[in-house]
């Protein structure tokens, strides 16, 4: 069965990076995009990028160009997801995602990584 | 315009049928996608391409499209169909969007 697990909870303080991983099992890694989700406190769904774990290529939602780096290694069948430059605001939950039917379809999701930035 | 807009909150009696409806349009030329989230959890999604359920969601889940307006209806609402409603599609570009929610409460 598909799985996607993540790595566990991050506390990080102002300016400061943070780097999260997505492990996928369970289907062929490369045949699907994964996305990064995140979800601050009480609020709605919010897209950060995605990457084609086949050959590596990338995009990503305009607020967060030039914040966040999306990787893969494809053994194990990980992605990462880099954001740098942290603020308050940066706190929430952080899902990773595949796409699914099409690559905006989101059929499987992590478990989620909470991340709080505070000082 | 890449919004999709949601109302904020609906209700339902237990057993009643509810429309969840998300505006916008990049909805004319793309389908959306519909996802539960229940307190704590992630996301789980319940339609795709307008009307297809994944499996293990049950048929009082339906989607379908209107011009810039896609919708999802629950037939018959359950106790475990309270949640956060999510709508998502894409952009003529690489774009995803999520619409702001729908929190659904059965009375």
């Amino acid at each position: 069965q598909v799985q996607l697990v993540q790595s566990g909870a991050e506390m990080k303080k102002p300016g400061a990076s943070v780097k999260l991983s997505c492990k996928a099992s369970g289907y062929s890694f490369t045949n699907y995009y994964m996305h990064w989700v995140r979800q601050a406190p009480g609020q709605g769904l919010e897209w950060m990028g995605r990457i084609n774990p086949s050959g590596g290529s990338t995009d990503y939602a305009q607020r967060f160009q030039g914040r966040v780096t999306i990787t893969r290694d494809t053994s194990p069948s990980t992605v990462n997801m880099d954001l740098n430059s942290l603020r308050s605001e940066d706190t929430a939950m952080y899902y990773c995602t595949r796409g699914g039917s099409s690559w905006f379809v989101f059929d499987y999701w992590g478990q989620g990584t909470l991340v709080t930035v505070s000082s | 315009s890449s919004e999709l807009t949601q109302d904020p909150a609906v209700s339902v009696a237990l057993g009643q049928t509810v429309r969840i409806t998300c505006q916008g349009d990049s909805l004319r030329n793309y389908y959306a996608s519909w996802y539960q989230q229940k307190p704590g959890q992630a996301p789980v999604l319940v339609i795709y391409g307008n009307n297809n359920r994944p499996s293990g969601i049950p048929d009082r889940f339906s989607g379908s499209r209107s011009g810039d307006t896609a919708s999802l209806t629950i037939t018959g609402a359950q106790a475990e169909d309270e949640g956060d409603y999510y709508c998502n599609s894409r952009d003529s570009g690489a774009d995803v969007f999520f619409g702001g929610g729908t929190k659904l409460t059965v009375l």
